[in-house]
């Protein structure tokens, strides 16, 4: 059983708040993503992480930021929502192996009124 | 260039009946993994089976096997003896060369079990 976490998992916010989406694992991998997903479609990889202090964009420009200060923990943050940011984030992570696959946590949809 | 292609939107499937849902990729690299996903409507992703590039076996796991076939760059997904709790949509995903982590998801196919 996977053990991942997010926080909120709703949100309603206005525009030009600044907000911040947990993400937290309790499996010590090393490999976390985030993905955002529109209702009824695809996963795009917006960041990515292999490990402490280390972070990549992914496939799909966000606006939005991460950082991994800790193996556990890898939360992404919009300094100032727009509604354009209205969707379905998705956190994961994957161990060593052998076939890596991604364990997802239950997903924050935000909405940006 | 899309890497994964599920060109089923929506299916209908009598319970206790099986179903097939396509997935084609296209990739370069000679290793590579396919998987799939189940997304129920709660919104979390859920994984069902993984089939490596250099398997020689088809991938089963349940009631869930993988059709691969690697010369058509084909991974479908068959679910036998459908339940109404398979009623979610159904993601193929691929991890292209195998020093690399990250996945590139399908559109998904939304599949409905009717009783």
């Amino acid at each position: 059983e996977a053990d991942i976490y997010q926080t909120p998992r709703y949100l309603v916010i206005g525009t030009g708040k600044k907000i911040t989406l947990e993400c937290s694992q309790t499996m010590g991998h090393d490999k976390m993503y985030w993905y955002q997903q529109d209702p009824g479609m695809e996963l795009h990889l917006i960041h990515y992480s292999y490990g402490v202090n280390s972070t990549e964009k992914g496939d799909l420009s966000s606006e939005s930021t991460v950082s991994r200060i800790r193996t556990e923990h890898f939360p992404l943050t919009l300094e100032s929502a727009r509604p354009s940011h209205t969707s379905q984030y998705l956190c994961a992570s994957s161990d060593q192996g052998p076939t890596y696959e991604q364990y997802f946590g239950p997903g924050t949809r935000l909405t940006v009124t | 260039a899309q890497k994964i292609t599920q060109t089923q939107p929506g299916m209908f499937v009598q319970e206790k009946e099986a179903v097939t849902l396509d997935c084609t990729y296209d990739t370069s690299d000679p290793s590579y993994g396919l998987f799939w996903y189940k997304q129920p409507s709660s919104g979390e992703m859920i994984f069902l089976i993984y089939q490596g590039s250099y398997d020689q076996q088809n991938a089963t796991e349940g009631r869930y096997s993988l059709n691969f076939q690697k010369a058509r760059k084909s991974a479908n997904l068959v679910i036998s003896a459908s339940q109404l709790g398979d009623s979610a949509m159904y993601f193929c995903a691929m991890r292209e060369d195998l020093n690399d982590y990250k996945l590139s998801f399908g559109a998904g196919t939304t599949v409905t079990v009717r009783a």
